[in-house]
């Protein structure tokens, strides 16, 4: 398995439902970020969390980080169809002298009205 | 605030051809990054540069190439078109090359090699 690896593959819920996407990574990340991708579109940046914090929020959106399980999850708490998107996530590595974003296969999600 | 823009919006080549994609970025931003990203698959890493330099490069073979223009726009030439290369390229932003800055990317360029 890779660097970043979300689960479920894809996801299909009803509006006003909890939705949770899983991310798993296997070396030492510096954040771990999350983006959505509505299809045939470019990816828009959702929330950074950085290693040493355990949890974000914004609006809707609840990210969590184990950094003792290499583990991130993404909550979209009371859904709605606009939320029908594609999410992934990326870890923050170190790779030489530089770091690098490395990018999970991502989570597709159907928000049914 | 204009966001990251990108053309052409679709370009359809055949293979043996080359391809020239352009991206502007956001005002202010100084690092731009290239991703391809095939039908159903996540992002493939292409090409960091930022200041003018290339900074790192994805596991790509050398057909694939840019640069960044001192206004820090870019390009990304890819040579040789297979039909493998059939994609979405992505274009995204950020300030500096921290990567505790998050990416702001644009609507991509979607290549079809005939």
């Amino acid at each position: 398995s890779q660097q970043g690896e979300e689960d479920p593959q894809a996801l299909s819920i009803q509006e006003g439902e909890n939705a949770t996407m899983n991310c798993s990574y296997k070396t030492s990340i510096n954040n771990l970020q999350w983006y959505r991708q509505n299809s045939g579109r470019g990816l828009v940046h959702l929330i950074l969390i950085r290693s040493n914090e355990r949890e974000k929020h914004s609006g809707r959106l609840r990210v969590t980080l184990d950094t003792s399980k290499k583990s991130s999850s993404l909550l979209i708490t009371a859904s709605r169809a606009a939320d029908t998107a594609s999410y992934f996530c990326a870890t923050d590595v170190n790779a030489g002298n530089n770091r690098k974003l490395i990018w999970g296969l991502g989570t597709s999600l159907a928000v049914n009205p | 605030e204009a966001g990251v823009t990108q053309s052409p919006t679709h370009l359809i080549k055949t293979r043996g051809q080359q391809a020239t994609l352009r991206c502007s970025p956001i005002s202010g931003h100084t690092s731009v990054y290239w991703y391809q990203q095939a039908l159903g698959l996540g992002l493939q890493f292409l090409l960091w540069y930022d200041e003018g330099e290339e900074r790192n490069r994805g596991n790509f073979p050398p057909r694939f190439s840019g640069r960044q223009f001192p206004n820090y726009s870019s390009e990304l030439n890819v040579n040789a078109l297979e039909l493998e290369d059939s994609a979405l390229y992505l274009c995204a932003s950020s300030l500096g090359g921290n990567s505790n800055q998050p990416q702001h990317f644009g609507d991509g360029t979607r290549l079809s090699i005939l």
